[in-house]
């Protein structure tokens, strides 16, 4: 595909529920960001990946954020027992000079 | 850490310029401006680099202050399109494919008839 694609787009979770959001990157990108963007804010660093390898997960809210890159292409980001704070938008963006955001997937968690 | 924007907010009529701000801390590598509209991604518009290298939207301009950390986004000759949070990302790093960005709180723009 042309651009960073996600799914799903939108993802409505009782608390407690466990999620998982997918990342297609740009083909040929290496470096792969998760972001979570709560209303009216900037993008947050979650985690970054280089290939398959998780280089910084220092963004990561608590352990029951856990993301992987198992073939260094797809990404995917599972929280677990989801908690109301956790409601926001998970942007995934890859890079090559510089970062090409995917459409994001707006999570609410009931 | 977190870049400081300004204005939050502004609002222009068509054909208006405005320039958005973004300063930082810390010491800069590279500078990324990017737009969102309601509901959907941010959009790349320019990246500036240490040095003085620039690469972007044909219609923007931006500079990048190295001395003191900051760059700035020139919109001149305002379209209704141009209407979205405008946010700067702060790179640290030169390594070759990284980039990891920290980014402002973001520069509500709204251009009316």
């Amino acid at each position: 595909g042309a651009g960073v694609s996600q799914s799903p787009r939108y993802k409505v979770a009782k608390r407690g529920q466990d999620v998982a959001l997918r990342c297609d990157p740009i083909s040929g990108h290496v470096s792969l960001f998760w972001y979570q963007q709560a209303l009216g804010q900037g993008p947050e660093f979650l985690t970054y990946f280089q290939n398959e390898a998780q280089l910084d997960k220092s963004g990561l809210p608590s352990d029951r954020f856990f993301a992987e890159r198992p073939e260094g292409s797809v990404s995917t980001l599972k929280i677990q027992r989801t908690q109301q704070e956790d409601s926001a938008v998970y942007l995934c963006a890859s890079s090559s000079e510089t970062q090409y955001f995917g459409p994001g997937t707006r999570l609410l968690v009931l | 850490q977190q870049p400081v924007q300004s204005p939050q907010a502004v609002i222009l009529r068509e054909g208006e310029d405005a320039v958005i701000n973004c300063s930082s801390s810390k010491a800069l590598y590279s500078v990324h401006w990017y737009r969102q509209k309601h509901g959907e991604a941010p959009v790349f518009l320019m990246i500036l680099l240490k040095g003085g290298e620039q690469k972007g939207h044909d219609k923007i301009s931006a500079s990048f202050n190295e001395k003191k950390q900051q760059s700035s986004l020139y919109l001149t000759a305002s379209q209704l399109s141009y209407s979205g949070t405008y946010f700067c990302g702060t790179g640290l790093d030169s390594g070759a494919g990284s980039y990891q960005l920290t980014f402002g709180k973001g520069t509500k723009l709204s251009v009316i008839p």
